[in-house]
């Protein structure tokens, strides 16, 4: 049973527009999220965190959004840049679980020049 | 400041052979996470230290994987024997667990082939 899904495999867009990730979440006892980027042969890097009392979050060129009703999540970036192509994961904790990440399988970005 | 730094980051060898995974978490951490990605599966937690004590190791994936903190600056996974199937990328990660979220840092992966 996924409780955090990325329902997109792969994503493309062009360079200079905004790219939305989408994810969605089945536990309403996450309380924090995080966006991870990942290029080949490299590890996951954090990327952008929002707390569950918050409901957006902006670093920069990028925007996490948070719609606790809707147990839905995305990530904004804009404008997006080649180096933007990676894959991004989704993920969420909650203190129950002493804050252990639970993974959505990730989205490929492509940006296009 | 110097990330999560694992050893080797490449590593061939034969079916059979015990295969040893370093890790050292950043300073401060007291965290620190085994992960394995494959194409097949994603990203999945192996075993999980909190305070340098084992919590949860359901994901270690059979007897012949196993993994120790000896201490808070260091960390081993072993896989002995070592099979074809366990060829992988394996991130060790670390954390600060505290009381308002948990942001995980990677290090770059152990490229793990075993032929």
């Amino acid at each position: 049973d996924q409780q955090v899904k990325q329902n997109s495999p792969s994503l493309s867009v062009q360079e200079g527009r905004i790219s939305i990730l989408n994810c969605d979440y089945t536990n309403s006892m996450f309380d924090y999220f995080l966006w991870y980027k990942k290029y080949p042969a490299e590890g996951p890097t954090f990327l952008i965190s929002i707390s569950s009392i918050k409901d957006k979050n902006e670093d920069g060129r990028f925007t996490v959004f948070l719609n606790k009703s809707a147990k839905h999540l995305s990530l904004h970036i804009v404008p997006s840049q080649p180096g933007d192509s990676a894959v991004y994961f989704c993920a969420a904790s909650d203190k129950d679980s002493n804050y252990q990440l639970i993974w959505g399988a990730g989205t490929k970005l492509i940006i296009k020049p | 400041d110097a990330g999560v730094i694992q050893s080797p980051r490449h590593e061939v060898t034969e079916m059979g052979q015990e295969v040893t995974l370093r890790c050292k978490p950043i300073s401060g951490h007291n965290s620190l996470f085994w992960y394995r990605q494959t194409m097949m599966r994603g990203l999945e937690l192996l075993i999980y230290f909190n305070n340098n004590v084992p919590i949860d190791d359901s994901g270690m994936p059979e007897d012949r994987f196993s993994a120790k903190m000896p201490n808070a600056s260091f960390s081993t996974l072993k896989i002995q024997p070592s099979e074809p199937r366990d060829s992988a990328v394996y991130f060790c990660a670390s954390s600060f667990t505290g009381s308002s979220g948990n942001t995980i840092y990677f290090g770059e992966g152990s490229w793990l082939t075993v032929v």
